[in-house]
């Protein structure tokens, strides 16, 4: 089984400050399949980025995925307020078919 | 409005059933893959189940097989999912979620509660 281990687990940072979220793969990951969630409380995940650097619909473009093989990134390049939330990466494999990663928070500084 | 909306779950104890229900509006369901995602309070998503668009190849997660059991019935645009022999460990959020390699289209999950 593919594991996902994002990293940090919290970010600390100011709003306009750039964030840099990692995701690593225990084995290589297609970038084809590797996405990543933003998730605010009580609401459930919303779909950023797909294909490891293609923005989803609507997205704003301070938002970036980049990667290749085991290891992914998602910057946001300057953080607005409602930026402050969980981050999922998760990829598509075989057995499990969807894996996520445990999560980063981005939480205000 | 493509929208999904969750529906069934609630207080259920140990070994019991519940049948969680996800209606799709907005888009034809018959023409997606589909997904059950939940994640449990305070921790993160665990896939669930998936089913092909015509129920042709089916997936569940080791923690769940043989236990639960996904469906759909195109037809009425909804998507199923049978929970038996239930335990403390499925208390989460379910969330069922569109797509094949990743998820554009979640709802807003259905609660289920595993207690004596």
């Amino acid at each position: 089984d593919i594991v996902l281990t994002q990293s940090p687990g919290t970010l600390s940072l100011s709003p306009g400050e750039r964030a840099t979220l990692s995701c690593r793969a225990s084995q290589s990951v297609s970038s084809s399949y590797l996405a990543w969630y933003q998730q605010k409380p009580g609401q459930a995940p919303r779909l950023l980025i797909y294909g490891a650097s293609t923005r989803a619909t609507g997205i704003p473009d301070r938002f970036s995925g980049s990667g290749s093989g085991t290891d992914f990134t998602l910057t946001i390049s300057r953080l607005e307020p409602e930026d402050f939330a969980v981050y999922y990466c998760q990829q598509y494999g075989s057995s499990p078919l969807w894996t996520f990663g445990q999560g980063t928070k981005v939480e205000i500084k | 409005e493509v929208q999904l909306v969750e529906s069934g779950g609630g207080l259920v104890k140990p070994g019991g059933s519940l049948r969680l229900s996800c209606a799709a509006s907005g888009f034809t369901l018959s023409s997606y893959n589909m997904n059950w995602v939940r994640q449990a309070p305070g921790k993160g998503l665990q896939w669930v189940s998936s089913i092909r668009s015509g129920s042709t190849y089916i997936y569940y997660a080791d923690s769940v097989k043989g236990r639960f059991t996904i469906s759909r019935d195109n037809a009425k645009n909804s998507l199923f999912l049978q929970l038996n022999s239930l335990r403390a460990e499925d208390t989460a959020v379910y969330y069922c979620a569109r797509g094949t390699t990743m998820s554009d289209v979640w709802g807003q999950g259905t609660t289920v509660t595993v207690s004596s």
